[in-house]
Order: structure tokens, then sequence, then C-alpha cells
């Protein structure tokens, strides 16, 4: 059982490239998050998903698109990287309710942007 | 002033010790809290959830003071390997209002 897993685990872009981070999980659980962390600005939410088909925007949703393809898969990309978006990118996932239910992150993406 | 403020430590402590933490939050609309566990360079981990009856899981006790705003950890006996930042998480309503403190980080000294 991988849980939730991110793909890649390391990236380094050049400003205005483009790139699509991949998340997965195998737990069935409805809804997924995208996250990033930045050092004392602790976690903030991009975007979630609370179930397959809906999408909708977190506290810091600039810059970025995300595309929940399946049940499974919920990617995030950036359109026009900007070194303002180095960060490490946590995927999560939840079987249904934020309130109650253990949210399970994946390993995550360490993105510089030069 | 943020949602969600926690000490950043560091919190150097013996092993055996006990320590607590505190994590206070903003808006008093909040509903769920959390505690969560991250290694250096890995995922938060859920540590446990926090209940307004307090709750125990071993040698982790969480409270709840909504009077005042906070949420506490206790860490009894202290163990090498609860060498970690741990993180405050605040939910009101809604998958968007999940709100992460920044984390305490710990060490336990041998």
């Amino acid at each position: 059982n991988a849980g939730v897993t991110q793909t890649p685990k390391f990236q380094v872009l050049k400003t205005g490239q483009s790139m699509t981070l991949q998340c997965a999980q195998d737990m069935n659980h409805n809804s997924m998050y995208w996250y990033r962390q930045d050092p004392g600005m602790g976690l903030r939410l991009i975007y979630y998903s609370a179930s397959e088909g809906t999408t909708d925007k977190g506290e810091v949703p600039n810059g970025y698109n995300v595309s929940r393809l399946n049940k499974r898969e919920f990617s995030l990309r950036l359109e026009s990287a900007a070194p303002s978006q180095t960060s490490v990118y946590f995927c999560a996932s939840i079987q249904d309710s934020p309130s109650t239910d253990t949210q399970y992150f994946g390993p995550g993406t360490r993105l510089t942007v030069l | 002033r943020k949602e969600v403020e926690q000490d950043p430590g560091p919190f150097n402590v013996p092993e055996g010790a006990t320590v607590a933490f505190n994590c206070t939050y903003s808006n008093s609309a909040s509903q769920s809290f959390f505690w969560y566990r991250q290694d250096c360079r890995k995922e938060p981990k859920l540590l446990m959830s926090v209940y307004s009856s307090g709750n125990e899981d071993g040698r982790f006790t969480a409270q709840l003071n909504r009077a005042s705003q906070y949420i506490s950890l206790l860490i009894r006996d202290s163990k090498l390997s609860d060498s970690a930042t741990y993180l405050c998480v605040v939910m009101r309503g809604g998958y968007q209002k999940v709100t992460f403190g920044t984390g305490t980080k710990l060490q336990v000294i041998p």
C-alpha cells in the first residue's frame, strides 16, 4: 500500500518554464489537496478537490492550476514558473471530511526556480 | 495577527523530561484541532486529534481551551525519537479553512 505518491521528488526550473507536479493516492480517498511549505510560513493551501470532478482555490492559488484527473490523481501545474514559487510542495488526501479524517501526505516535491 | 501561532523553539530537553507546547488561534469559529509531527525534510503525519474533553495517547496528551483559544501538547518521558517539529492545525468549516501553524521544533538530548 503506497499511500500518497508524488513525482518528481526534486526539480529545478528556470523562470518562465512550465511543469506539472503529479500526485496519486491508492486509498480510495475522495478529497485531495495541494500545499506549499516555506520557511517561517507553515503549510499553505493552494488548491483542493473535495471530490472527483471538483476543484477549488485555497489560500494561495495564483500562478497555479490543477486537474483532478480521476479519483486517484490530482496534478498541479505551474504555467510560467517564478522564483517566488520556489518551495516544497505537498499533496495530501483525506477519506471525506477534513474536520474528522486524517490527512495523509505525500513525500513532497522540492522545487527551485532560478 | 496570524490565525495560528506557535513558538518556533527550538525546545532542547533531556531524555525523560516532560515538555509542553502551546498553540494559539485567533478565530473563535474554529472547530477542529490537530497536532501533526514533521521530521526533517519529511511529510507531516498526524500525531493526534484534539478533543474538547482532552485526550491522551500513551505519553502524549492534548488539550483544548476554547475560552483562551489555545491547544496544548504535553509529551512525557521524552525519547530521542520524539525529536521533530510539531505542527498545530486548526480548521473552521469548509475544506479550504485549514490553517497550519509554523511548527515548534523539539530536540531531545541524550
